[in-house]
């Protein structure tokens, strides 16, 4: 069962535009919900995270917003940059679970210049 | 500038062979976990460490993967005997806040 859906599996944007990556979960008990953002070769590397307590957090260009009722969370990238071109993964864990992250199937995201 | 490290980098074995992949998670971190990623299953959770305990391992085949914790400094994952089937891109991660990941050990089992 997958607890935690992302979408889009990839995504086209050109430079200066809006990225925007949605991911829903299944499990009430996540408490937890980070982004990673994967360059090829290399591994996921955290970009930021929330907790059920706020509905947004901001850091830099990058955005969480979080929907507790809806369950669904979302990634938004402003003025998308080449460099932001990447895989990005949601992810999610309960709390006393020593974060062990159940991830989204990840998005590819391509800037163009 | 702390770091998970993992060797090898890249790795070509035979069907049938052994394989350990080894880490070293941030110093003072007190969770490790090992991931597998494939293009088809995305990142899987195969096993965790808390304090060198093994706390979950259900995601890994317990007939030929073990992972081990000798001491706060490494952690391993072994597969014998390795299959086709296992060539994927094994991370490591440490947390102690946030979760760390190594580079990974990429894995093509012949």
């Amino acid at each position: 069962q997958q607890q935690v859906k992302q979408s889009p599996q990839s995504l086209i944007v050109q430079k200066g535009g809006i990225s925007i990556i949605n991911c829903a979960y299944e499990n009430t008990a996540f408490d937890y919900f980070p982004w990673y953002q994967q360059f090829p070769g290399k591994g996921p590397a955290l970009l930021i995270a929330i907790r059920p307590d706020v509905s947004e957090k901001k850091e830099g260009r990058f955005t969480i917003s979080f929907n507790k009722s809806a369950k669904q969370f979302s990634l938004h990238i402003m003025d998308s940059q080449p460099g932001d071109s990447a895989t990005y993964f949601c992810a999610a864990s309960k709390a006393g679970s020593a974060r062990q992250l159940t991830f989204g199937s990840g998005t590819q995201l391509t800037v163009l210049p | 500038d702390a770091r998970v490290t993992q060797t090898p980098r890249h790795k070509v074995t035979e069907m049938g062979q052994e394989v350990t992949m080894r880490c070293q998670p941030i110093l003072g971190h007190n969770t490790v976990f090992w991931y597998r990623q494939t293009m088809m299953q995305g990142l899987e959770l195969l096993a965790y460490f808390r304090n060198r305990a093994p706390l979950d391992d259900s995601g890994m085949p317990k007939d030929r993967f073990s992972a081990e914790m000798p001491d706060a400094t490494l952690a391993t994952l072994k597969i014998q005997p390795s299959e086709p089937r296992d060539s994927a891109v094994y991370f490591c991660a440490s947390g102690g806040g946030g979760l760390f990941f190594g580079e990974g050990s990429r894995l093509t089992v012949l």
